[in-house]
């Protein structure tokens, strides 16, 4: 099983343009995450997903739209990208039905921002 | 709301000593508690988890953590540590019924030889 994968691993963005950051697990997990890491602020929680078609919001969704209209995918967008957004973005997923709470994670994108 | 403290964001230890990384939480509600581990650029793996039952979890790699109620504390702890265990830690939370995970900060562990 490949796990949770996530592309491109490396992005340079300019301030103003818009991208799409893949993730696809074939876990059959039910909860799918993103989450931002930066320097002295650990990781903090963008969007989450419960299932496909149910999407909630995290402590800096700002900036950000996610969708879930499979199981497998849960893509992260940036709409019109800020050099505050430059990170390392990492998604995640687990079993949602309490019985594991282990969360695998992807390799991480990184993401800068001009 | 639930939220996580690192007390040390980096804890220097000589290579075969033993070592505590320290971990405070706060809730309202019953919690899960988690120690993840992140090696140079690569992503997180859980390294043990507290649900329920034991008070004193172990995990992988020689790593244990006691969960304290009344100090609100998840402290993990290794007997002695090897160059291998250089990496930064991180502490997690989440509030029964709430399907948010929080992290601290981290603590990067450094071993010295």
């Amino acid at each position: 099983n490949a796990g949770v994968t996530q592309t491109p691993k490396f992005q340079v963005l300019k301030t103003g343009q818009s991208m799409t950051l893949q993730c696809a697990q074939d876990m059959n997990h039910e909860y799918m995450s993103w989450y931002r890491q930066d320097p002295g602020m650990g990781l903090r929680l963008i969007h989450y997903s419960v299932g496909a078609g149910i999407t909630d919001q995290g402590e800096v969704p700002n900036g950000y739209n996610v969708s879930r209209s499979t199981t497998e995918d849960f893509p992260l967008r940036l709409l019109s990208a800020a050099p505050s957004q430059t990170s390392v973005y990492f998604c995640a997923s687990r079993r949602g039905d309490g019985t594991n709470e282990k969360l695998f994670f992807g390799s991480g994108t990184q993401l800068s921002v001009l | 709301a639930q939220s996580v403290t690192q007390l040390d964001s980096q804890v220097p230890v000589f290579e075969e000593a033993p070592v505590e990384l320290r971990c405070n939480y706060s809730s309202s509600v019953s919690v899960y508690l988690f120690w993840y581990v992140q090696y140079p650029n690569q992503g997180l793996q859980l390294l043990l988890k507290y649900l329920s039952g034991s008070t004193l979890v172990k995990g992988i790699n020689g790593f244990e953590a006691e969960f304290n109620k009344s100090q609100t504390s998840f402290h993990l702890r290794k007997p002695s540590v090897h160059i291998s265990d250089t990496a930064e830690y991180f502490c997690a939370v989440r509030d029964f019924g709430n399907e948010k995970l929080t992290f601290g900060t981290g603590t990067r562990l450094t071993i010295i030889p």
